[in-house]
């Protein structure tokens, strides 16, 4: 099975408000990173959270590792903010499993 | 700093050829992978490499999948011989070691005809 599930896969705000990702993976892992890709573009590293709550700017990742999950949380969205969202483990391998994404637009 | 280079940006082959994309990660990162990218199936690994040693073979594509570093600021990724499911953004990504997260390429789209 999908060692890495992300949901939802899509979601459409309005400018200005919140969204919350979420993953949930089936192994233990000592790594566990969110990605964000531009439309037609690159991966981007935004967070790296194995455990406990990170914020940067307006994400804040929260990883709950005995339940083997993670959210993404972004305030105030913005337009800018589109694209996909990808979350990654590495399961003891030293080699990240990624999950299929949330892709996100955010209307103005 | 130089970021992950990868050449060319965009690949169009026809069923049967031969095609090579080339990779340089960042100067001094330990850790080079390369991944394939496709709507359907997502970001699968294709190989891992830790201080030029290959660590991961992609398992289901090792028959017509090889990736290569005979030295640390340089890799190739063959495909031999393409076929019009390998269509796909090959990308490729390095870091410095396990605690890091990888800064990827920007990609090469191959499209197979």
């Amino acid at each position: 099975g999908q060692q890495v599930q992300q949901s939802p896969a899509s979601l459409v705000l309005q400018e200005g408000e919140n969204a919350e990702l979420q993953c949930n993976f089936s192994s233990t892992a000592t790594q566990l990173q969110w990605f964000y890709q531009s439309p037609g573009g690159s991966l981007v590293s935004l967070l790296s959270n194995p455990s406990g709550t990170k914020h940067t700017g307006r994400l804040t990742s929260t990883t709950v590792t005995k339940e083997r999950r993670s959210s993404l949380h972004i305030s105030s969205s913005q337009t800018t903010d589109s694209g996909t969202y990808l979350c990654a483990i590495d399961p003891h391998t030293g080699k990240l499993t990624f999950g299929d994404g949330t892709v996100l637009t955010v209307k103005p | 700093d130089a970021g992950v280079t990868q050449t060319p940006r965009h690949e169009v082959a026809e069923k049967g050829q031969t095609i090579i994309l080339k990779c340089e990660p960042v100067s001094g990162h330990n850790d080079l992978f390369w991944y394939r990218q496709t709507k359907i199936q997502g970001l699968e690994l294709l190989s891992y490499f830790r201080s030029k040693s290959l660590m991961e073979d992609g398992g289901a594509f090792k028959d017509r999948f090889k990736a290569e570093m005979l030295n640390s600021s340089f890799s190739t990724l063959k495909i031999q011989p393409t076929e019009p499911k390998d269509s796909a953004v090959y990308l490729c990504a390095s870091r410095d070691n396990n605690n890091q997260a990888p800064l990827f390429g920007e990609g090469t789209r191959l499209s197979v005809l």
